[in-house]
């Protein structure tokens, strides 16, 4: 069955330092959706990608769709104690099917 | 709006003793899902649905069982609980499968 991948599981970075993510897909999807998860809260929405290779951005936030609809990054530029919680990708093989996550990845920011 | 309404928010259960997660939606959603999230990992889907009178099993399905009589409310149900259950339980929903999900608070549940 599908499964969806996320590297690295844990990251710890110096507040005001960049952050990476990658989702990968043993699919190809028909989008990627990226969700937040603060401490204690539940997932909440951030954004989707559809076309292959796309890029968005949201204020510090990168979003990137491979060109094989496969995998995506979400890269965070300048870290923000704000931006702590837990990222996760999640993406339906077609437009009609249920949305798998990711295992997500979890980010604390040192101020 | 409310959006997805969970409750409880909080529960304990002994085991073997059974129990009804409540969900509902305000937003006339088709797709609904149950999530589970243990401490510190992702979220494991348990049962889906695409549509009132519809279900499917997710990743993680046994012990469970739900329904979807009406487009509104997705219950999950646990029937002899086990330590294992303890978790946190999402409802979420969305209008198709590839578009914004959005989750209710959880339930969190102990089993002892």
């Amino acid at each position: 069955g599908q499964q969806v991948m996320q590297i690295p599981q844990y990251q710890h970075v110096q507040e005001g330092e960049d952050f990476t993510t990658y989702c990968n897909s043993s699919t190809t999807l028909s989008n990627i959706q990226w969700y937040k998860q603060r401490p204690g809260g539940h997932p909440v929405f951030l954004i989707q990608l559809v076309k292959s290779g796309e890029v968005k951005k949201q204020k510090r936030l990168t979003f990137q769709f491979g060109e094989a609809k496969k995998n995506s990054s979400l890269h965070i530029t300048a870290t923000q104690t704000t931006d702590v919680g837990t990222y996760f990708c999640a993406g339906p093989i077609t437009s009609y099917d249920k949305v798998i996550f990711g295992p997500g990845t979890s980010l604390s920011v040192i101020p | 709006n409310a959006g997805v309404t969970q409750t409880p928010k909080f529960r304990i259960l002994k085991i073997g003793q059974s129990m009804t997660l409540q969900c509902t939606q305000d937003m006339n959603h088709n797709y609904m899902y149950w999530y589970r999230q243990d401490p510190g990992m992702g979220l494991k889907l348990i049962y889906y649905s695409v549509g009132a009178g519809i279900t499917d099993k997710g990743e993680v399905p046994n012990g469970y069982n739900v329904s979807r009589s009406t487009t509104e409310d997705f219950p999950l149900r646990l029937e002899l609980a086990a330590p294992s259950q303890t978790s946190v339980y999402f409802c979420a929903s969305s209008y198709l499968g590839a578009v914004e999900a959005f989750f209710g608070q959880g339930t969190r549940l102990t089993v002892v």
